[in-house]
Formats: structure tokens, C-alpha cells, sequence
């Protein structure tokens, strides 16, 4: 079972230059996160998709973008990047409901210079 | 808006011997999930125990249990007979009942010594 899987794993990136991180379940989930991980700042949440053709703003969107892409992927894209876009980027999805628990993907090390 | 607050960046323990992690959280509501996840050096997120904020009984998995106080908004982690393999970064987790949003604290590093 490949679970949650992200590309690239690991990527440096110039200040400006644009990229998109993919993201892609197998296991029939409606919900996808990305989230970025910060040394000292745990896992922040970025944007969410509760379903297919829905996304909603996190705690920290600004510089990002996303798109569901349908029911599997969910991407998301730095426009114009920035050095303090770098980070863990993390994946994750979910079934919704009260057995509520997040599959990860294994994380996207992005550096921006 | 609601927080979660690890006041331990890292701790230590010996191998066979017992840890325990600690997690506040702030919030007003009543009905809400909270969970501790383990992040090993591989980087991957794994879910170690969950609680519901409904049910009195503390959650435990195996050679993990938490203490869950309700009333002091506290949700702490007990590893007994700690393994090597638990050396990891924990972190502890809230979600209300009705939204899908994961609020994470800032995590703990535990270093389990032979």
C-alpha cells in the first residue's frame, strides 16, 4: 500500500523561482492537508480540503496556493518563493468522522536561497 | 483561538526505565480529539494514541497510556519500559469534533539511552 505519496522529497529552489509539490492518496480519503514543519514551531497548517473541489485557508497561507485536483491529489504551489519558505513540507490525508486520524506523507525538504 | 503547549523540548531516558511527555491545550469547547504522534528520524508521522474528550477513561496502547485531565486541560504521554526505538520527536495534537483541522504543539524530542 503506498499510502500518501509526495514528490519531490527533496528541492532547492532560487528567490522567486515558482514550484508546485504533489501530493497523492490511495486510500479513498476525503480530506488532504499540507502542513510545514519549522524548527520550534511543530507542524503549522498551511490550507486543507475537506472533499473533492473544496480548500480552505490554515494558519499560515500566505505565499501558497493549492489546488484538488480531484478526489487523490492534492498540490500546492509557491508563486514566488521566498527564504522563509523553507521548511518541511508534509502531506497528509484523512477519513472524516469520529475515527478522525492523518496519514502523512513522508515530507518534501524545500530550501530556499 | 485554541493552542497546544509542549513545555518540554527535550527529555531523556534510560532504556527499560519510564518517560512521560507533557501537553496543555486551550479551548472552550467540550467536544473535541487529542492525539500524540511520533516522528522518528525518518521523518514519517506516526499516530501513537488518541483520546476522545467524551470518554473519562485514559487511552492506552500497549506500552502507552495517557493522562487525561479534563477539567486541567492537561493530555500527557507515559512510555513505559522505553525502547531504543522511541527515540523520536513527539507530537501532541487537538481537533474539535466538527472541523478537520489539526492544531499541533511544538513538539518534544526524546532520546532514549542504553
Amino acid at each position: 500500500n503506498a499510502g500518501v505519496t509526495q514528490t519531490p522529497k527533496f528541492q532547492v529552489l532560487k528567490t522567486g523561482q515558482s514550484m508546485t509539490l504533489q501530493c497523492a492518496q490511495d486510500m479513498n480519503h476525503n480530506s488532504m492537508y499540507w502542513y510545514r514543519q519549522d524548527p520550534g514551531m511543530g507542524l503549522r497548517l498551511i490550507y486543507y480540503s475537506a472533499s473533492e473541489g473544496t480548500t480552505d485557508k490554515g494558519e499560515v497561507p500566505n505565499g501558497y496556493n493549492v489546488s484538488r485536483l480531484n478526489k487523490r491529489e492534492f498540490s500546492l504551489r509557491l508563486e514566488s518563493a521566498a527564504p522563509s519558505q523553507t521548511s518541511v513540507y508534509f502531506c497528509a490525508s484523512s477519513v472524516r468522522g469520529r475515527n478522525e486520524k492523518l496519514f502523512f506523507g513522508s515530507g518534501t525538504q524545500l530550501s530556499v536561497l | 483561538a485554541q493552542t497546544v503547549t509542549q513545555s518540554q523540548p527535550e527529555m531523556s531516558v534510560q532504556e527499560a526505565e519510564t518517560v512521560t511527555l507533557s501537553c496543555t491545550y486551550d479551548t472552550s469547547e467540550n467536544n473535541y480529539y487529542l492525539f500524540w504522534y511520533k516522528q522518528p528520524p525518518s521523518r514519517q508521522m506516526i499516530l501513537v494514541i488518541r483520546q476522545e474528550a467524551y470518554k473519562q477513561q485514559n487511552a492506552t496502547e500497549n506500552r502507552f497510556s495517557v493522562n487525561f485531565q479534563k477539567a486541567a486541560k492537561s493530555f500527557s504521554l507515559k512510555i513505559s519500559d522505553s525502547q531504543l526505538g522511541d527515540t523520536a520527536m513527539y507530537f501532541c495534537a487537538f481537533m474539535f469534533d466538527n472541523t478537520d483541522k489539526l492544531i499541533f504543539g511544538t513538539g518534544t524530542r526524546l532520546q532514549v539511552f542504553p
